[in-house]
């Protein structure tokens, strides 16, 4: 059963740093790209950053390159986001989630919230 | 940086057919994924790849994309079928979202 679940979210004061963790199973994250979305209270989707499935290339949203770092530890199964210089609009839930065949989003956390606040 | 565009909300009686479009320069050159999502639930993918519908979506849930706009089409809709609906495309090597469209079942 292919099971994704996140931890690590919590509250935070702005500039200070957190990470999330992933942990996976039920598949490989050698075959598999992951991403981090996350959703702000309220409103919509916001992808965040994704790991290829070799691991070699990352890819982040404007709004975090810089500050977030999404990696990976396949030995673990277990996706990481660090996050830093945190703001007060970093506060969302934070899903993690699979990268699929067809390029979608196929497989979805319960997603961890993580609150910004001084 | 590359934009989706939904309309914010739609309505539609049960039994009826909605379609929800999502909007974005060529976007009939790009795939275009569908997601639902209910109150208080992570997303769900209903369709990939424009028109493909992943195991366990019912038939009534179908897409198209042409143009510069995606459409998602329930047909025979559903009260369950009341959710938050995302289009979402890659441009270069970044996902996209659109900003959602909430379905209300009146």
């Amino acid at each position: 059963q292919v099971q994704l679940v996140e931890s690590g979210g919590g509250v935070v004061q702005p500039g200070r740093s957190l990470r999330l963790s992933c942990a996976v199973s039920g598949f490989s994250l050698d075959y598999y790209g992951m991403h981090w979305v996350r959703q702000a209270p309220g409103k919509g989707l916001e992808w965040v950053a994704m790991i290829t499935y070799d691991g070699r290339n990352e890819h982040y949203a404007d709004s975090v390159k810089g500050r977030f770092t999404i990696s990976r530890d396949t030995s673990k199964k277990t996706v990481y986001l660090q996050m830093s210089s945190l703001r007060v609009d970093d506060t969302a839930v934070y899903y993690c989630a699979r990268d699929g065949a067809s390029r979608e989003v196929d497989v979805w956390g319960l997603g961890t919230t993580v609150t910004v606040s001084s | 940086s590359y934009e989706l565009t939904q309309t914010p909300s739609v309505s539609v009686s049960p039994g009826q057919t909605v379609g929800i479009t999502c909007s974005g320069d060529k976007l009939g050159d790009k795939d275009v994924s569908w997601y639902q999502q209910k109150p208080g639930q992570s997303p769900v993918v209903v369709i990939c790849q424009n028109t493909k519908r992943p195991s366990g979506i019912p038939e009534r849930f179908s897409g198209s994309n042409s143009g510069s706009t995606a459409t998602l089409t329930i047909r025979g809709t559903q009260a369950m079928d009341e959710a938050d609906y995302y289009c979402q495309a890659w441009d270069s090597s970044s996902v996209v979202f659109g900003g959602g469209t909430k379905l209300t079942v009146l």
